[in-house]
């Protein structure tokens, strides 16, 4: 099993820019999220999916997209990218909600820099 | 709204030391889940140990275990025998409603 991918590793935008931050699992997990994790902070939880076809907003949604047509993919979109968006991305998936016993398993993250 | 507070941002000890790190949180809820999880410098997280809020007993995962004192809404984690390998950022998470609520991280360095 790969676990969870994402593509890029790197990104440099520039401000107005969109983009689209690809994840995928290959473990058949329901549960996916999208988390932001920015210096000094914790990681901030920005959308959500319990199921194909079902999102829902984290705790800083705004500025980001996402839809889950499949299992297996949850991308994540900057629909116009801005400085404050400069952070790390960490795509997470689970069995099911990761609020229980379920163990998360997270990507390796994407380093995103908007000039 | 839960907040997840991690007093220590950084603590450093030598190898084979034991080290405590500390984590409070508030919440009115009286079922959730607590977590603790580690973050080495390749920046993969990883699942450390979990608590079920309505277990008295403390979780206990090898050299990893914790003190969960509910009343006091305190969620400490001991490392016994530290390792090299343990230097990492360690992230102690409340987790609620498909939501987790990270704290801001302790960075642990363990020297040789």
């Amino acid at each position: 099993n790969a676990g969870v991918t994402q593509t890029p590793k790197f990104q440099v935008l520039k401000t107005g820019q969109s983009m689209t931050l690809q994840c995928a699992q290959d473990m058949n997990h329901e549960y996916m999220s999208w988390y932001r994790q920015d210096p000094g902070m914790g990681l901030r939880l920005i959308h959500y999916s319990v199921g194909a076809g079902i999102t829902d907003q984290g705790e800083v949604p705004n500025g980001y997209n996402v839809s889950r047509s499949t299992t297996e993919d949850f991308p994540l979109r900057l629909l116009s990218a801005a400085p404050s968006q400069t952070s790390v991305y960490f795509c997470a998936s689970s069995r099911d909600s990761p609020t229980t016993y379920n163990e998360q398993f997270f990507g390796p993250g994407t380093r995103l820099t908007v000039l | 709204a839960q907040t997840v507070t991690q007093s220590q941002p950084e603590m450093s000890v030598q190898e084979a030391e034991t080290v405590t790190l500390s984590c409070t949180y508030d919440t009115s809820e009286n079922n959730y889940y607590l977590f603790w999880y580690k973050q080495p410098p390749s920046r993969q997280m990883i699942l450390v140990i979990r608590q079920e809020a309505y277990k008295q007993q403390n979780a206990t995962e090898n050299r990893f275990s914790v003190n969960f004192q509910k009343a006091a809404k305190s969620f400490s984690l001991k490392i016994s025998d530290s390792q090299l390998g343990d230097t990492a950022m360690y992230f102690c998470a409340f987790g609620l409603n498909y939501q987790l609520i990270w704290g801001a991280g302790t960075k642990l360095i363990i020297k040789p």
